[in-house]
């Protein structure tokens, strides 16, 4: 049971480029998020989806696009990178135990440091 | 907006030292919270959480917490931290507002404790 897991993790991008970033869960959950970790700023919010096929946006999610076409992947998409998007990137998923995400654990994976020059 | 607040950034204490990390929220309506921490090294975890019930509640290795509603406050308690308490604590509020789900962490704080 590897829990939640990210690739790569490290990347260096050039402004413009494009990249995704992998999230995979092998717990059947079916809430997945993805957030960005930067100092002073806590984690924030980027995308969430609710179910296999949903996604909703969070708190930032300009410059950022979502797909969960299968149910243990959530990938996070840059169609052109720029260095504010200098991050390091969480992805987590919960269960929905009790029908109400809001009270659910989130798992979190290891992280994916991003720079972009 | 809604917004969580950890006013201590960074905290240093001594083995077997009492520990409290405050964490405050702007919310007016129901919301759950949770303490997670990163220990060097690894994933942000679970410590505890409350949305219901009595409003102190225990976690792992002895943390507990304790919901005060008139003062939006859910601090983080331990009576004796230990060396390997070292990590970064995060408060965070996950609210639900018009059919979504904000979720909020605040920005977290530093504890290193000195063996």
């Amino acid at each position: 049971n590897a829990g939640v897991t990210q690739t790569p993790k490290f990347r260096v991008l050039k402004t413009g480029q494009s990249m995704t970033l992998l999230c995979a869960q092998d717990m059947n959950h079916e809430y997945m998020y993805w957030y960005r970790q930067d100092p002073g700023m806590g984690l924030r919010l980027i995308h969430y989806s609710v179910g296999e096929g949903t996604t909703a946006k969070g708190e930032v999610p300009d410059g950022y696009n979502v797909s969960r076409l299968k149910k243990q992947n959530f990938l996070l998409g840059l169609e052109s990178a720029a260095p504010s998007q200098t991050s390091v990137y969480f992805c987590a998923s919960s269960p929905s135990l009790s029908g109400r995400p809001s009270t659910d654990t989130q798992y979190f994976g290891p992280g994916t440091r991003l720079t972009v020059l | 907006a809604q917004s969580v607040s950890q006013h201590n950034h960074h905290v240093i204490l001594s083995e077997a030292a009492s520990l409290e990390l405050g964490c405050n929220y702007s919310y007016g309506g129901t919301v759950n919270l949770f303490w997670y921490v990163q220990y060097p090294g690894q994933h942000l975890q679970l410590l505890l959480k409350y949305f219901s019930g009595d409003p102190l509640v225990k976690g792992i290795k002895g943390f507990e917490a304790e919901f005060i509603k008139s003062k939006f406050s859910f601090n983080l308690r331990k009576p004796s931290v230990q060396w390997s308490d070292t990590a970064e604590y995060f408060c965070a509020v996950i609210a639900k507002n018009s059919g979504t789900y904000k979720y909020i962490f605040g920005t977290g704080t530093r504890l290193k404790v000195l063996a």
